[in-house]
């Protein structure tokens, strides 16, 4: 079974800086791969997902970005961070078709100060 | 459009009482119901999941059946543990989407000793 790694586990960061959170996937092939996030006490916001190496599909506008460099990779990055961008980020994987489900690394906690 | 509705929470029960969650769904075609789980600090687990019309999936003694004629996939547990103190989160992932899948809110359970 596929096992997704995410780092940092947590990060503090201020304002206007970079950000770039790395996602790599074992146990599977051309995966289908999503960021999503999670604000406090809130519900979960699909941020970016990607079927294919360099394929992104964005789905809300923002200052965040996606990238698949590799076939189990997929990265989230900032140029400069807002407040707003705190959050507990979460990448998942999962195969082609409605029956497949969604499996998730363990996240990272994003604090902007 | 598809989308995924959970009773509002938070639910707090005693040990061993009986628990219901609510999900209802809304969706073009036939989807794909998931239940997933979500420990504090933690990403989010699979807990179980259903693909067609009147299955029952099950796992560590939670069950959930795929009811079409009311668009519904309550999820249950006879008998609830402290361990099972948790947010709880109902998906939906269909035919010919965009590969995502679409989330409830989540449902926050705490179990008292």
């Amino acid at each position: 079974s596929q096992t997704i790694h995410q780092w940092p586990a947590t990060l503090v960061q201020p304002v206007g800086s970079p950000l770039s959170l790395e996602c790599t996937v074992e146990g599977t092939s051309n995966p289908n791969l999503y960021w999503y996030r999670q604000a406090a006490g809130r519900g979960l916001q699909l941020l970016f997902y990607s079927v294919g190496i360099g394929q992104i599909s964005s789905e809300v506008p923002q200052n965040l970005s996606a990238s698949r460099p590799q076939d189990r990779q997929f990265i989230l990055s900032s140029k400069k961070l807002l407040l707003s961008d705190s959050g507990f980020y979460l990448c998942a994987c999962a195969g082609a078709g409605p029956n497949s489900p969604l499996h998730f690394g363990n996240g990272t906690r994003l604090t902007v100060t | 459009g598809n989308s995924v509705t959970q009773m509002e929470g938070p639910v707090t029960l005693s040990e061993e009482a009986f628990l219901t969650i609510n999900c209802t769904y809304t969706a073009t075609g036939y989807p794909s119901l998931f239940w997933y789980v979500q420990y504090p600090g933690e990403g989010l687990q699979l807990l179980l999941k259903a693909t067609k019309a009147d299955d029952k999936g099950s796992n560590k003694g939670f069950e959930a059946t795929y009811r079409k004629e009311t668009t519904s996939f309550h999820l249950e547990k006879g008998s609830v543990q402290v361990s099972d103190s948790a947010v709880y989160f109902c998906a939906l992932r269909y035919q010919g989407g965009s590969e995502k899948l679409v989330f409830g809110k989540g449902t926050k359970l705490t179990v008292n000793p």
